[in-house]
């Protein structure tokens, strides 16, 4: 079964500085790649998306992901953070012959310091 | 733009009371999930409905049960509500096609508190 690890629980970071967050899964074959973004008290929204093709995704609000198969990493990255961009964080990896469902990570909860 | 909604933001119910989440999706979306969020625990996914009237459980489906007379509608059933229960709700849908069947679409979650 597909797993994913998001190994940073919180992250602080000044505003304008540049941020990467951490995601690993375990699958035996190309997964489906996601992040999430979810404001306090809202759902989660899409930031980007990997299915096939170009290891370096481009999302919305400015963020970005690589897939990076030899080591099993899908990191999420944006060169200046924002104050809008505290929320929490969620790596998800989809499998083939799993009906869609996805795997979620427990979470990385971003602080933005002015 | 894909519509997910919840029918409450905020629900408080007591130990006992059977209590019903409603999820509706304006997207003809085949697929639809009902997760729970709690703190350090990331998403759990409780059950999904891959079409009418079809379900299957997910990795955390005791004490919960679901029913899905219509496309757009997804309804998650707690029996007899208990306060380990209390969480927050979020229920997705997606579309059924070759990749764009993992992307997921949220509704804005149920905060749930059983007392």
């Amino acid at each position: 079964a597909q797993s994913v690890t998001q190994p940073d629980i919180h992250i602080t970071v000044s505003e304008g500085a540049s941020l990467e967050l951490r995601c690993n899964y375990s699958y035996g074959a190309t997964p489906y790649l996601f992040w999430y973004v979810q404001s306090p008290g809202q759902g989660l929204q899409l930031l980007l998306k990997y299915f096939s093709g170009d290891t370096l995704v481009q999302g919305i609000k400015g963020f970005e992901a690589e897939f990076k198969r030899s080591q099993s990493s899908f990191n999420l990255r944006k060169p200046s953070v924002h104050w809008s961009d505290a929320a929490e964080y969620f790596c998800a990896v989809g499998a083939t012959g799993t009906a869609s469902k996805l795997t979620f990570g427990t979470g990385t909860r971003l602080q933005v310091t002015l | 733009d894909v519509k997910v909604t919840q029918s409450s933001r905020y629900l408080v119910k007591r130990t006992g009371e059977k209590v019903f989440l409603e999820c509706v999706q304006d997207m003809d979306h085949e697929n639809m999930f009902w997760y729970r969020q709690d703190p350090g625990l990331g998403l759990r996914l409780i059950y999904f409905s891959y079409d009418v009237k079809m379900k299957e459980k997910g990795d955390i489906p005791e004490g919960y049960s679901v029913s899905r007379e219509k496309k757009e509608r997804f309804s998650l059933i707690l029996e007899s509500a208990s306060t380990n229960q209390t969480s927050m709700y979020l229920c997705a849908s997606s579309l059924v096609s070759l990749a764009s069947s993992y992307e997921q679409y949220f509704g804005p979650g149920t905060r749930l508190t059983v007392t």
